[in-house]
C-alpha cells in the first residue's frame, strides 16, 4: 500500500458526460501528479500540482482540468467525455524535495 | 527527445533465470531513472532507482546498470521467481518533475 488513495476505483459513464476523479496524497506529500494509462499511449503525464498551485502540464486535453485543495487532496475533472478517454487514471504524490513518486491504485474509467 | 525507449515488449524467463530489460533515452537533462513494477489492477510501485553519477545499483535480486555515455540503462532480475511476473516500466525525469515512462515490458516467469 503506497499510502495514496484514489476514488472511485471504477467509473462507467456515457459519451458527453463529465466525471470527477479524486486523489488523496500520502501524509506530508505536497506534490500531486496525474497520469493516464491506456493501451495505445502507455503511461502519460497529465498535470502536476504543488501545494495548491499548478506546476507542470503534460499531454492534458483542454476538456480535462484539475485542482489541488488546501487539504492537499486533488481532483481531476474530465468533461465532454469521448470513447477514447477510457483508460486508467493514476494519481501519484511525492514529498517536497523528493524524487520518488508513489502511485495510487488508480481509477478505471470506461466511457460507453 | 522526451522519449524513453524500452525493450523487449515481452519476456519469458524460466524460474531461477536472469531477466534483463533495456531502456534508452535521448534527453541528457534527465537525472533520475526509476524502475516501476506493476501488477494487474494495481498502480505502479517503485522497484529501484538510480542517478547518472552511479554506474550500478543493487537491491536484493534487482540491479540497475547505467551507461551514461550510451544513454542506456537496464534492469536485471536475478534468480527470477514466478512472483516477479508483472509489467516493468523504466522512467526518467529531470529534477523533481514529471516522469517520462517507457512502453513497458511484460515479464512472465515460468515455474
Amino acid at each position: 500500500d503506497s499510502g495514496v488513495t484514489q476514488t472511485p476505483k471504477h467509473l462507467i459513464t456515457a459519451t458527453g458526460q463529465r466525471v470527477t476523479l479524486r486523489c488523496s496524497p500520502r501524509s506530508g506529500d505536497l506534490s500531486v501528479y496525474w497520469y493516464q494509462q491506456s493501451l495505445d499511449q502507455g503511461l502519460q503525464f497529465l498535470i502536476q500540482y504543488y501545494n495548491g498551485e499548478e506546476r507542470a502540464k503534460g499531454n492534458i486535453l483542454e476538456r480535462f482540468s484539475a485542482q489541488q485543495f488546501p487539504d492537499l487532496h486533488s481532483e481531476l475533472n474530465l468533461s465532454s467525455l469521448e470513447l477514447g478517454d477510457s483508460a486508467l487514471y493514476f494519481c501519484a504524490s511525492s514529498v517536497v524535495q523528493g524524487e520518488t513518486q508513489y502511485f495510487g491504485p488508480g481509477t478505471r474509467l470506461l466511457v460507453l | 527527445q522526451q522519449q524513453v525507449k524500452q525493450s523487449p515488449q515481452s519476456l519469458i524467463v524460466q524460474k531461477g533465470g536472469i531477466s534483463i530489460i533495456n531502456c534508452a533515452y535521448e534527453n541528457t537533462a534527465f537525472d533520475y531513472f526509476p524502475w516501476y513494477q506493476q501488477f494487474p489492477g494495481k498502480g505502479p510501485a517503485l522497484l529501484i532507482a538510480i542517478r547518472p553519477d552511479v554506474s550500478e545499483k543493487k537491491e536484493g535480486r534487482f540491479t540497475i546498470s547505467f551507461n551514461k555515455s550510451a544513454k542506456q540503462f537496464s534492469l536485471h532480475i536475478m534468480d527470477s521467481q514466478p512472483g516477479d511476473s508483472a509489467t516493468y516500466f523504466c522512467a526518467a525525469s529531470t529534477g523533481f518533475q514529471k516522469l517520462v515512462f517507457g512502453t513497458g515490458t511484460r515479464l512472465l516467469v515460468s515455474p
